[in-house]
């Protein structure tokens, strides 16, 4: 089956850096994402990875390596409104949309 | 406006009702999706329409019916339901389906409590 492990809840403080890992086992690997949902609200797209590598994009950045079936969101100089679920989803060789079930980020101050 | 929009944002009924949940886009977009979201449980595909067609429908219930009478109008009829169908429903849309880019617009979501 096809399968997206991602921790259920972290802590962080203000200022601060977390990283948010997820493993996939998917029949096939067309991207992978990470999304984020403030409560009540939307998800909403943050990055994209289908090659090995990090990308960046200001205070966030995404990882991927294939071979480990792994990725991670980094978020740096952390702000209250970080506080969100982070929605990793892989992209399977259907094109189909494979989602773990969020990571839960608490900001201290 | 905001790109997709759902209503009502949030819902009770009894499990003897009958209520709908509607779904907009103003994006252009050729594909428009229903996921269920309950707490600590990935996002549940329930059906995808491209085209106004639909193309995917993942053993849902029979209470639960969509309708695309085009492709900027999404709705799910909702009849008999059971209490454990209570979750926030998310209508989502994307350029297109066959070739489905993975990046996802959604709603805000419609709260829904069965009681």
């Amino acid at each position: 089956g096809q399968n997206i492990d991602q921790p259920t809840e972290m802590t962080a403080t203000e200022g601060a850096i977390v990283q948010i890992n997820c493993t996939y086992q998917t029949s096939g690997f067309n991207g992978l994402f990470w999304y984020q949902q403030h409560a009540g609200e939307a998800p909403t797209f943050l990055s994209y990875n289908v090659l090995d590598g990090l990308e960046e994009k200001g205070r966030f950045s995404s990882f991927l390596s294939r071979s480990k079936g792994y990725s991670y969101l980094l978020l740096k100089e952390l702000q209250m409104k970080d506080s969100a679920s982070y929605l990793c989803a892989v992209l399977d060789s259907n094109y189909q949309l494979i989602w773990g079930a969020g990571t839960k980020l608490i900001i201290k101050p | 406006e905001t790109g997709v929009t759902q209503t009502p944002r949030h819902l009770v009924m009894g499990m003897t009702n009958k209520k709908s949940l509607k779904c907009e886009q103003h994006l252009g977009h050729n594909a428009m999706y229903w996921y269920k979201q309950s707490a600590k449980k990935p996002l549940e595909l329930m059906f995808v329409y491209s085209l106004e067609e639909r193309v995917e429908n993942n053993s849902v219930p029979s209470r639960f019916s969509p309708e695309c009478p085009n492709s900027s109008h999404l709705f799910l009829h909702l009849h008999t339901l059971q209490p454990e169908d209570s979750a926030l429903y998310l209508c989502a849309s994307s350029q297109e389906w066959s070739a489905n880019t993975g990046e996802l617009f959604f709603g805000e979501g419609s709260r829904l409590t069965v009681l």
